[in-house]
């Protein structure tokens, strides 16, 4: 069964800092693997997917990359703002054949506080 | 642009109520997908739809019914709500393909007293 896991928790930072998020699956046979952005009490919004044949992807100040072999990919998150303040989720489909249906495993999320 | 978007985002419900969350999807997504989000227990999937007129179980589905009448729309029915069901619920689309990113709507609370 595929398990994601999210490190750290929590993490604080000053405004301005580069702040690496990380995330680890214990199957490496994904389809693909998205980060999400969830702000208190809303929904989760998409910030980057990376396909399986993809090493990395890049949105403005956010570059996420995946390493499938070892099992993790990363969100580096350039010159943090108090606006960057949220959890951030990563997920990834599992690849079963055809069967996986698009069926996101979730880690437990880091909850990002930038302070200024 | 709607997006995905939920109703109701608020309800509270006795102990053997029944109720329904409604999802409608205005991007033409073959897939759709409702989770519950728990503290402590991150999201954990109730059941999917991979096209209209086709549902099936995700990972905790039990005192859960779903309907997929039509592509844009997505129902989550409880027949008998329990405290247990007390949660966050989101429900989420996308298109097939490798490429496909999961859009989700804002979430309905549910409270079961």
């Amino acid at each position: 069964k595929q398990e994601v896991t999210q490190i750290p928790a929590a993490l604080s930072v000053p405004e301005g800092e580069n702040l690496v998020l990380n995330c680890s699956f214990t199957d490496s046979a994904i389809y693909n693997l998205q980060w999400f952005r969830q702000d208190p009490g809303k929904g989760l919004t998409s910030l980057l997917l990376i396909q399986s044949s993809q090493r990395e992807q890049t949105s403005g100040r956010l570059n996420a990359s995946l390493d499938k072999s070892s099992g993790r990919s990363t969100l580096y998150i350039a010159a943090s703002q108090p606006g960057d303040s949220a959890t951030y989720l990563c997920a990834v489909i599992p690849n079963a054949g055809g069967t996986s249906y698009g069926k996101l495993t979730f880690g437990q999320g880091t909850i990002l506080t930038v302070h200024p | 642009n709607a997006g995905v978007t939920q109703t109701p985002k608020f309800r509270v419900l006795k102990t053997g109520q029944s109720m329904t969350l409604l999802c409608a999807q205005d991007m033409n997504h073959e897939y759709m997908y409702w989770y519950r989000q728990d503290p402590g227990m991150g999201l954990r999937l109730i059941h999917y739809s991979v096209g209209e007129g086709t549902t099936a179980k995700g990972e905790v589905p039990d005192g859960y019914n779903v309907s997929r009448l039509k592509k844009q729309n997505f129902l989550l029915g409880l027949e008998s709500a329990a405290p247990s069901q007390t949660s966050v619920y989101f429900c989420a689309s996308r298109r097939t393909g490798t490429a496909g990113e999961l859009f989700f709507g804002e979430g309905s609370r549910l409270t079961v007293l």
